[in-house]
């Protein structure tokens, strides 16, 4: 069993869609959640960092915490051809730890025109 | 560019063989991690540094597998005996001072053990 579970997807979707992209998770020692993004043969970028539970809302993207759950969420609006990549959910503890992140496998969206 | 270089971009080798791979983070940032990301997985954690030493390396697989930050800036990521298994993309990261800062990754050097 991983601490991170992630559907690797594929998904397929046309543009102007709402994604809908998940991770659960088995360590309660998380508190620092984030979402990168991964073009092919790029390595990830940040896309959305929340801490503890809640939500955070930036442009068309919107990611969700719900710690009691160890469930996370993100939601991209009217996606484009251009969100077409890999996204990891990512997570850890903090402190000293803060850059030990704990990667899910990735799911690879596909936004058709 | 102001980005995190990594070098060499591909690498192809025979089992058994030594294989170095190098790291120029970020001007000025302190932290350096090393990670390693196999087909179809999202990266897995290798090693961090807080300037010139490993603050972490727990996530070394083995023995045969050994970092280096001698001048706190440029790392090296060395491996012995390579395997087949090790083929892998290995990324590297750095961040301004480590707890509470930004990853910034590299777009990673492809090992490929024959």
């Amino acid at each position: 069993q991983k601490e991170v579970e992630q559907d690797p997807g594929p998904l397929s979707v046309p543009e102007g869609a709402i994604v809908s992209l998940n991770c659960t998770y088995s360590n309660s020692a998380f508190q620092y959640f984030m979402w990168y993004r991964q073009y092919s043969r790029k390595g990830p970028e940040l896309l959305m960092y929340t801490y503890s539970s809640g939500n955070k809302e930036d442009g068309r993207f919107t990611a969700q915490v719900d710690k009691s759950s160890k469930y996370i969420s993100l939601f991209i609006r009217d996606s484009q051809p251009s969100d077409s990549a890999t996204y990891l959910c990512a997570m850890t503890a903090g402190g000293t730890s803060y850059g030990k992140l704990t990667f899910g496998q990735g799911t690879i969206l596909t936004v058709h025109p | 560019g102001a980005g995190v270089s990594q070098t060499p971009s591909n690498k192809v080798t025979e089992k058994g063989k030594y294989v170095e791979l190098r790291c120029d983070p970020i001007s000025g940032h302190t932290a350096l991690y090393w990670y390693r990301q196999s087909l179809g997985q999202g990266p897995e954690f290798l090693i961090y540094f807080q300037g010139t030493g490993a603050a972490d390396d727990s996530g070394l697989p083995n023995d045969r597998f050994f970092a280096v930050r001698p001048e706190g800036s440029v790392s090296t990521l060395k491996i012995q005996r390579t395997e087949r298994g090790d083929s892998a993309v290995y990324l590297c990261a750095s961040s301004l001072r480590g707890q509470g800062s930004e990853l910034f990754f590299g777009e990673g050097s492809r090992l490929t053990v024959l």
